[in-house]
């Protein structure tokens, strides 16, 4: 079955460690997406990518990392610089829309909670 | 820039009852619209979509019109089940390529007992 897998579902951190999220794809989609999910806030945009080797800061970049190395992997690093960084994040891939706006869709992964202790 | 906004929740209903969940947005534009359904630990799930003005969006008993003259894209089911509850969010994907780059609302959080 295609579809997005996030792993782990669960990750802690001390203070002062970077971690890294694990996003892969097998949809064969262009662009992918890391979303920061918390409580009452909805989801907001960390970056995307619309092509391999390609990245684009979303609208709360700071704190985190990409790499987009190869179409189906899009990791997410959380670094120390990040103040806040206990949330529920979500990784994302869509295809490019067509003229007629069809394939609008995003897929989104089970998402990774992380905590830091 | 784009937003929406989402009727506070939570919402409880009992099964059975009529649900409505408002959402307005802003956006330059014609932006396609969605709402998503998010259930406990888990990621999200498109519940339904609209690309253009006065389109229906329908699945599962849920709708949802693009109305560009309020813009406004109210989700409404007529008759709730336990197993809607659920966090509900609407978003706006604006113009581009980019379809997966979304504005959320905030979520509504339904609950419905029996």
């Amino acid at each position: 079955d295609g579809g997005i897998t996030q792993s782990p579902k669960y990750l802690f951190r001390k203070e002062g460690q970077n971690v890294t999220l694990s996003c892969e794809q097998n949809l064969n989609h262009d662009a992918m997406y890391w979303y920061r999910q918390d409580p009452g806030q909805g989801l907001r945009l960390i970056y995307y990518s619309q092509i391999v080797n390609d990245f684009q800061k979303g609208d709360i970049a700071e704190g985190y990392s990409v790499s987009r190395e190869k179409k189906e992997s899009f990791p997410l690093t959380v670094t120390s610089a990040q103040k806040n960084p206990t949330a529920f994040y979500l990784c994302a891939s869509s295809t490019e829309r067509d003229r007629q706006y069809l394939n609008t869709e995003a897929f989104f992964g089970q998402g990774t909670r992380l905590t830091v202790v | 820039g784009n937003s929406v906004t989402q009727m506070e929740g939570p919402v409880t209903l009992s099964e059975e009852a009529f649900l409505t969940i408002n959402c307005t947005y802003t956006a330059t534009g014609y932006p396609s619209l969605f709402w998503y359904v998010q259930y406990p630990g888990e990621g999200l799930q498109l519940l339904l979509k609209a690309t253009k003005a006065d389109d229906k969006g329908s699945n599962k008993g849920f709708e949802a019109t693009y109305r560009k003259e309020t813009t406004s894209f109210h989700l409404e089911k007529g008759s709730v089940q336990v197993s809607d509850s659920a966090v509900y969010f609407c978003a706006l994907s604006d113009l581009g390529v980019i379809s997966g780059k979304l504005t959320f609302g905030q979520g509504t959080i339904l609950t419905v007992h029996p």
